[in-house]
């Protein structure tokens, strides 16, 4: 069965350093994989996606990158945090079902980053 | 603005009863997506409907879909403490390349007991 794999869990960061969060998924490849800001109480915020190795669309200019390493390797850095980075992110990954077109969407535990 | 407007933003209601919301989204899609996600938590995937269906059940949880109306509601019945929490319906949207997720600002749900 298909599993996605997120973490650090929690983080505290001081402002000015770098950040690396790790996800992967096991059981199925080339999926999408998103990157979710969700702030406190609010709404989710897409980040960026990959349809494959190397390809990153970013949805939003922020402080943030990403990168796709491998087919089922997602890595959101920065290279200098800002206090606005804090937040709940969620790493996710979608399949494409063959002839019907259908998509669905699975996610991680997520990683509350609180920048200090 | 994003896809998948869910209202209302904030609903509370007794535990027994039933709690009703609503998704409405822009583009055509391929699919529409309940989730739900405790406090501080990930998101959890209830129930995907296709674009072909128009009512889908499962437990407790009713969803429709109206496509010419471009919106979505989500019924949970009998509501329960255990069910507070917030609910987003995201819709699967063609884009270059592939297909990207869209999300809403979700519903937040409070059942008392």
């Amino acid at each position: 069965s298909q599993t996605i794999h997120q973490w650090p869990a929690t983080l505290v960061q001081p402002v000015g350093s770098p950040l690396s969060l790790e996800c992967t998924v096991e059981g199925t490849s080339n999926p999408n994989l998103y990157w979710y800001r969700q702030a406190a109480g609010r709404g989710l915020q897409l980040l960026f996606y990959s349809v494959g190795i190397g390809q990153i669309s970013s949805e939003v200019p922020q402080n943030l990158s990403a990168s796709r390493p491998q087919d089922r390797q997602f890595i959101l850095s920065s290279k200098k945090l800002l206090l606005s980075d804090s937040g709940f992110y969620l790493c996710a990954w979608s399949v494409i079902y063959p002839g019907t077109g259908n998509t669905e969407a699975f996610f991680g535990q997520g990683t509350r980053l609180t920048v200090v | 603005s994003q896809q998948g407007e869910e209202d209302p933003q904030a609903l509370s209601i007794q535990e027994g009863e039933n709690a009703t919301m609503n998704c409405s989204y822009k583009t055509s899609i391929n699919n529409l997506q309940w989730y739900r996600q405790n406090s501080g938590r990930g998101l959890v995937h209830l129930i995907l409907i296709r674009s072909n269906e128009r009512e889908k059940h499962s437990g407790r949880l009713r969803v429709t879909l109206d496509t010419s109306k471009k919106s979505s509601s989500l019924l949970i019945t009998a509501s329960r403490a255990a069910d507070t929490a917030s609910y987003f319906c995201a819709t699967a949207q063609v884009d270059t390349g592939g297909f990207k997720t869209i999300f809403g600002a979700g519903t937040r749900l409070f059942v008392k007991a």
